[in-house]
This record gives C-alpha cells, sequence and structure tokens, in this order.
C-alpha cells in the first residue's frame, strides 16, 4: 500500500458527461501530480500541485481541470468527456526531501474511466 | 527539456535467471534523481528502485539492482534470480531535483516476461 488513495476505482460514464476524480496524498507529502496512461500507452503527466498551488503543467486538455484543498487532498475534473478520454488515471504524491524516501513520487491505485 | 528512451520494447527471461534493462536519459541538470517502476498486469504503479545522481554508489534492493553512469547517463535494471512475479511492465523515469520536486519524465517502458 502506497498510502496514496484513490476514489473512485472505476467509473463508466457516457460522452459528453463531467466526472470528477479524488485523490489523498500521504500523510505529510505536498505535492501531489495526475498522470494519464490509455491503453498500453505510457504515462502522460497531466498538471502537479504544491501545497495549494499550480507547480507544473503537462499535456492537459482544455476540458481537464484540477485543484489542491487546503487539507492537501486533489481533484481532478474531466469534462465533456470524449471516447478517447477513457484511461488509468493515477495520483501520485511526493515526499518531502529528507530520509530514505525523500523526494520519492508514489502512486495510487489508479481511477479507470470508462467512457462510452 | 529532460527525456528518458528505454530501447526494448520487450524481453524474456528464464525464471532464475538475470536479466538487465536498459535506460538512457538526457539532461543538463547536474542534481538529479532516478527510479525504475513496475507496473504488473493490475496496473498499479510499484516503485522498484531509486538512484540519486550525486550517489556515486549504486542502489540496490534485495533482487533489484542499477547500473548507474552519470557521465554517459546511462541507468540499467538488473534483476537477479528472477521469479514469475516480476512479470510486469517496467519503467524508468527521471526527476529533477527542486523544492516541491517536479514531475515524473518517464520512458515508455520494457514490457519483461518471465518463462517457467
Amino acid at each position: 500500500d502506497s498510502g496514496v488513495t484513490q476514489t473512485p476505482k472505476h467509473l463508466i460514464t457516457a460522452t459528453g458527461q463531467r466526472v470528477t476524480l479524488r485523490c489523498s496524498p500521504r500523510s505529510g507529502d505536498l505535492s501531489v501530480y495526475w498522470y494519464q496512461q490509455s491503453l498500453d500507452q505510457g504515462l502522460q503527466f497531466l498538471i502537479q500541485y504544491y501545497n495549494g498551488e499550480e507547480r507544473a503543467k503537462g499535456n492537459i486538455l482544455e476540458r481537464f481541470s484540477a485543484q489542491q484543498f487546503p487539507d492537501l487532498h486533489s481533484e481532478l475534473n474531466l469534462s465533456s468527456l470524449e471516447l478517447g478520454d477513457s484511461a488509468l488515471y493515477f495520483c501520485a504524491s511526493s515526499s518531502r526531501p529528507q530520509g530514505r524516501s525523500g523526494n520519492t513520487i508514489y502512486f495510487g491505485e489508479g481511477s479507470w474511466l470508462t467512457v462510452v | 527539456a529532460q527525456t528518458v528512451t528505454q530501447s526494448q520494447p520487450e524481453m524474456s527471461v528464464q525464471e532464475a535467471e538475470t536479466v538487465t534493462l536498459s535506460c538512457t536519459y538526457d539532461t543538463s541538470e547536474n542534481n538529479y534523481y532516478l527510479f525504475w517502476y513496475k507496473q504488473p498486469p493490475s496496473r498499479q504503479m510499484i516503485l522498484v528502485i531509486r538512484q540519486e545522481a550525486y550517489k556515486q554508489q549504486n542502489a540496490t534492493e534485495n533482487r533489484f539492482s542499477v547500473n548507474f553512469q552519470k557521465a554517459a547517463k546511462s541507468f540499467s535494471l538488473k534483476i537477479s534470480d528472477s521469479q514469475l512475479g516480476d512479470t510486469a511492465m517496467y519503467f524508468c523515469a527521471f526527476m529533477k531535483h527542486a523544492v516541491g520536486n517536479t514531475p515524473l519524465v518517464f520512458g515508455k517502458g520494457t514490457r519483461l516476461s518471465v518463462i517457467a
């Protein structure tokens, strides 16, 4: 168990709909990352938040948005969904730069999104 | 921008044998981290091993070890005494050092099959 919690684990929705994926980072981790992995594809970085503020942005579509709340949990909002948005969405968090596990990114189990 | 290259899309190894997965990267940074992640059929992303660029000593974790060649920008993973449970996709990843950390940059992965 990595300590990163993602909900829901599985989600099926129709095209044009909007969904929210939720992530709770490991205790004490300030950074949260979102990645997308389509079938048989590598991991595409979407966005990073650090202590509530956007830190880095990757290949995130304008239909997608995210935020990190004061309690450090994060949500990824996906709107106007298309068939091509079907993928495994990972949340990850990283530890402070100290100790043996410092500067290490741990992944949640992912949220499987199927758009039909 | 950093890039990570895994030149072996697929590999196979007999159970109990040793296999080495290759990874090269390109960066102008001097302070960074390198990782190997394992993704079994369950699609969970599991950290295998971590290397800090400023450390000359190669990291080891039980049957897993790396050969880190900073000048050559090479970071290979050696799996000794391969087990059926090692069957997975293996991703090499790079992370630039920064306060609050930075996103991981992944290679495209190597699919490893361990054969009984």
